[in-house]
């Protein structure tokens, strides 16, 4: 029963590292999407993705890349780390981008210097 | 003004209480709606899905109010396992779930 799998689960990078945070899921759904969570701010969109080979940003993606190559795997990329994107992130996927339910992995807390 | 607000609380509540707290979502296009929980720095759970009739769950109730556009949530009968943060969540177009930052409930003996 795994699930959505994120990894790290704890990340610490200095300003201008780049990393990736792994996301993999194997209930063969279509839709998977990246969130990030600040206090007091709520779980806010970043990308997502409804199928292998379609991203679209969603409400916060600057300094965020991803890509779909597979149906499983999900990637989000950091491409030169900022305070501001210290964060919990969570990765989620559906079978469905509008009436499904969401299921989303551990979280990857992530503390940028 | 955000899209999605919720009143973070907390509301704190004697076990065997009944507690209510509400959503209100700024985009009426919006067709699905979900209430999550979520405890302590642990990911979000899908707690009910909210239809339009209204739905109820064993002692969690959820209602929408598409005139004044907010949804509800009702617990019955309040249980010390129910303290949790409960998010809010609407999705007003495909593929973009949004979410509210949080009702904070603490069930107390």
């Amino acid at each position: 029963n795994a699930g959505v799998t994120q990894t790290p689960k704890f990340q610490v990078l200095k300003t201008g590292q780049s990393m990736t945070l792994q996301c993999a899921q194997d209930m063969n759904h279509e839709y998977m999407s990246w969130y990030r969570q600040d206090p007091g701010m709520g779980l806010r969109l970043i990308h997502y993705s409804v199928g292998a080979g379609i991203t679209d940003q969603g409400e916060v993606p600057n300094g965020y890349n991803v890509s779909r190559s597979t149906t499983e795997d999900f990637p989000l990329r950091l491409l030169s780390a900022a305070p501001s994107q210290t964060s919990v992130y969570f990765c989620a996927s559906s079978s469905s981008g509008s009436t499904g339910e969401l299921f989303f992995g551990e979280g990857s807390r992530l503390t940028v210097l | 003004r955000k899209e999605v607000e919720q009143d973070p609380g907390p509301f704190n509540v004697p076990e065997g209480a009944t507690v209510a707290f509400n959503c209100t979502y700024s985009n009426s296009a919006s067709q699905s709606f979900f209430w999550y929980r979520q405890d302590c720095r642990k990911e979000p759970k899908l707690l009910m899905s909210v239809y339009s009739s209204g739905n109820e769950d064993g002692r969690f109730t959820a209602q929408l109010n598409r005139a004044s556009q907010y949804i509800s949530l009702l617990i019955r009968d309040s249980k010390l396992s129910d303290s949790a943060t409960y998010l809010c969540a609407v999705n007003p177009s495909w593929g973009k779930l949004q979410f509210g930052a949080g009702t904070q409930v603490v069930v107390t003996p």
